[in-house]
C-alpha cells in the first residue's frame, strides 16, 4: 500500500502571496491532519478533516484554511503569507478514530 | 487541553548502549500514546504505540512502557545502533476525534 503523498516536496514564495498544498492519504484512510513543524515550535497541530468535515482544528490564524475532497484527498491554502509561516508543513492519516496515524514527507515552505 | 512534557532534549549513547526516552502528560482521558522517529529530510515514522489498558509493549529492540496513575510514558531502546539516530517524538491522544499532542521531541545521537 502506498504511503502518505505531499505535493510539492519544496517551495518558495514571497511575502503576501498566497500558497497551496496538497496531501494524498494512504488508500482507505478518512482522516486527514496536518501539521506546521519548526525548530523552535515543534510539531503543532493546524486542523484535521473526516469524511470531507472539519473535526478539530489548532490555535492558528484564518490564514490557514484546508478542505478534503470525498476521495479523502486534502488541500491547505495559506493566505497573505509571513516569513514566520516558513516551515515544514506535514499531513498524516488514519483510517478511523481509534486508529495509528501515518505521516508524509512534508511539504518545505520557505517565504522570502 | 492536553500537554506533553518530553525528556531529555537530548541524548548521546554509544553503540549497544541502551537509551530511554521519557514523556508526562497531563489528561487523564488519554488512552493512546505513539512514538515517532523523524531522519533528517523525511516525514515522523510510527515506531510503536501502547493504549491505555496495556503497560507495556515490545517490539524487539524497542519498548514503551506506560504508567498510568503517573501520567508517564518512556521510549527504551536497547543494543542501539548508528542508524537509531534520529530524532524522536512521544504524542498523547483522548478518545474520538482527539488529536495527537506531540512533545517537543528527543535528538538521540548513537556515536560508533
Amino acid at each position: 500500500k502506498a504511503g502518505v503523498t505531499q505535493t510539492p516536496r519544496y517551495l518558495i514564495k514571497t511575502r503576501g502571496q498566497q500558497v497551496t498544498l496538497s496531501c494524498s492519504p494512504i488508500s482507505g484512510h478518512r482522516s486527514v491532519s496536518w501539521y506546521q513543524q519548526t525548530p523552535g515550535q515543534g510539531l503543532q497541530f493546524l486542523f484535521e478533516y473526516f469524511s470531507e468535515t472539519q473535526r478539530n482544528k489548532g490555535n492558528f490564524p484564518g490564514r490557514f484554511s484546508g478542505r478534503q475532497f470525498s476521495n479523502s484527498r486534502s488541500e491547505m491554502n495559506v493566505s497573505t503569507l509571513e516569513l514566520g509561516d516558513s516551515a515544514l508543513y506535514l499531513c498524516a492519516s488514519r483510517q478511523g478514530q481509534g486508529d495509528e496515524q501515518y505521516f508524509g514527507p512534508g511539504t518545505r515552505l520557505t517565504v522570502t | 487541553g492536553e500537554n506533553v512534557e518530553q525528556h531529555p532534549s537530548t541524548l548521546s549513547v554509544q553503540e549497544g548502549d541502551s537509551a530511554v526516552i521519557k514523556c508526562t502528560y497531563s489528561d487523564s482521558a488519554s488512552n493512546y500514546f505513539p512514538w515517532y522517529k523523524q531522519e533528517l529530510g523525511k516525514g515522523p515514522q510510527l515506531i510503536i504505540d501502547i493504549r491505555s489498558n496495556v503497560g507495556e509493549k515490545k517490539d524487539q529492540r524497542i519498548a514503551v512502557t506506560l504508567n498510568k496513575t503517573a501520567k508517564h510514558f518512556s521510549l527504551h531502546i536497547t543494543e542501539t545502533q548508528p542508524e537509531d539516530s534520529a530524532v524522536y517524538f512521544c504524542a498523547a491522544r483522548g478518545r474520538g476525534y482527539s488529536t495527537l499532542t506531540f512533545g517537543k521531541g528527543t535528538m538521540l545521537l548513537v556515536s560508533p
